[in-house]
Formats: C-alpha cells, structure tokens, sequence
C-alpha cells in the first residue's frame, strides 16, 4: 500500500525566504506526483504535476522535483510571500486511473 | 467555465439520517472522484469513476454508495449517516487515462450528531 509522508506538518519562516517543501513515498511504482495548495476552508488547486518520466516542473516561484527511485519530491519556493500562506498537500498517482493517495499535508506560515 | 460544483456547501445531520452529496463538472472530464478530508488523516479516497457507467471502491468507501448518473455528474449518499462520518467531503474530476491533473471542488462540510 503506498503511503505519502511530508515532513515537518507545520513551518513558519520569514518574507523573502527560499524554502523547500519535502514529501517522501514508499512504492516507486507511480504514474505521476502532485503538488497542491489548499486555503482554510476552500478546497484544493493544483500547483504542479510531475509525470514519472520527468525529474521536474516549474511554474513561477514554484519548482517541483521528483526522484522516483528514492521515493522522494520536493517543492521549492523560491522569495516567499505572506500570500504563499497555506496548507501544501503532496499526492501520488497510482494506477490507470490515476488514483490520488495524499499526504497529510505541510502548514506553512510567512511572516511579514 | 465552473469547474467543479459540489452541493450542499454545509450540512447537520443527526444518525441514521441520509443524504445524498451532489458533484457535477463541466470540463468534459471522463474519471470523477469522492475524497473525505480528517484532521491528521488527510484526504482519502472514497470511491471514484473512471467513465460514466462504471464506479469503483477506493481506501474508504464502506457507509457510502455512489451513483455517476451522466458524465457531468457524480453523486455521493450516505444512507445512514454515522458520526464517524462528520467530514469534509471533496469532488473531484480529471481526463481518463492516468497523469492527468484532478480539479478539486470547494468540498461539503457534513456534521453527524
């Protein structure tokens, strides 16, 4: 059974900073990796998808990386924003039908 | 273009109620998908539909049954809600196949008393 983990839940850094979002998988077999965003109370937008053929994807700030064999995506944001406040949900695609797992998401919080 | 609509956007129900959770798309999109949302669970797959007339169980999908009653719509019911049910529940949909993106609804809130 895959399983999807990122790590820390919650991080709180200031304006202007670069970070790295990490989400780690346990079954290498995928068909694609996805970033999403989530806003208190609304539902989910797809920031970046990462087919298994590709190592990454920008969009933006944004830059998703994927190594398959190590189980392993990160997002990376590049001059952060109090707009880039958000929860950060990894999910991975499995199967024809792309059937999504999620990880429990990364809370992030930027300071002004 | 809406995208993905759910109805309705909040509900109380007390157990042993149902009720049935409305999704449509207008994105001409051939797989549908219903997600529950906990705190510290994350989001799970309750059932999905990879074209109209077929429907599939996915990770979560005993208390629930579903109905794809066109290509544009997807209905989630509870015939007998429980409170182990109070969630948020998201729709979603996506081109058939596999890679492709889902687009996320704004999701019901359902509480069970």
């Amino acid at each position: 059974k895959q399983e999807v983990t990122q790590i820390p839940a919650a991080l709180s850094v200031p304006e202007g900073e670069n970070l790295v979002l990490n989400c780690s998988f346990t079954d290498s077999a995928i068909y694609n990796l996805q970033w999403f965003r989530q806003d208190p109370g609304k539902g989910l937008t797809s920031l970046l998808l990462i087919q298994s053929s590709q190592r990454e994807q920008t969009s933006g700030r944004l830059n998703a990386s994927l190594d398959k064999s190590s189980g392993r995506s990160t997002l990376y944001i590049a001059a952060s924003q109090p707009g880039d406040s958000a929860t950060y949900l990894c999910a991975v695609g499995t199967g024809a039908n792309s059937k999504l797992t999620f990880g429990k998401g990364i809370t992030l919080s930027v300071r002004p | 273009n809406a995208g993905v609509t759910q109805t309705p956007k909040f509900q109380v129900l007390k157990t042993g109620q149902s009720m049935t959770l409305q999704c449509a798309q207008d994105m001409n999109h051939n797989s549908m998908y219903w997600y529950r949302q906990d705190p510290g669970m994350g989001l799970r797959l309750i059932y999905y539909s990879a074209s109209e007339g077929t429907t599939d169980k996915g990770e979560v999908p005993n208390g629930y049954n579903v109905s794809r009653l066109n290509k544009r719509e997807f209905s989630l019911r509870l015939e007998s809600a429980a409170p182990s049910q109070t969630s948020v529940y998201f729709c979603a949909s996506g081109l058939a196949g596999g890679g492709e993106t889902q687009y996320f609804g704004p999701g019901t809130r359902l509480l069970v008393l």
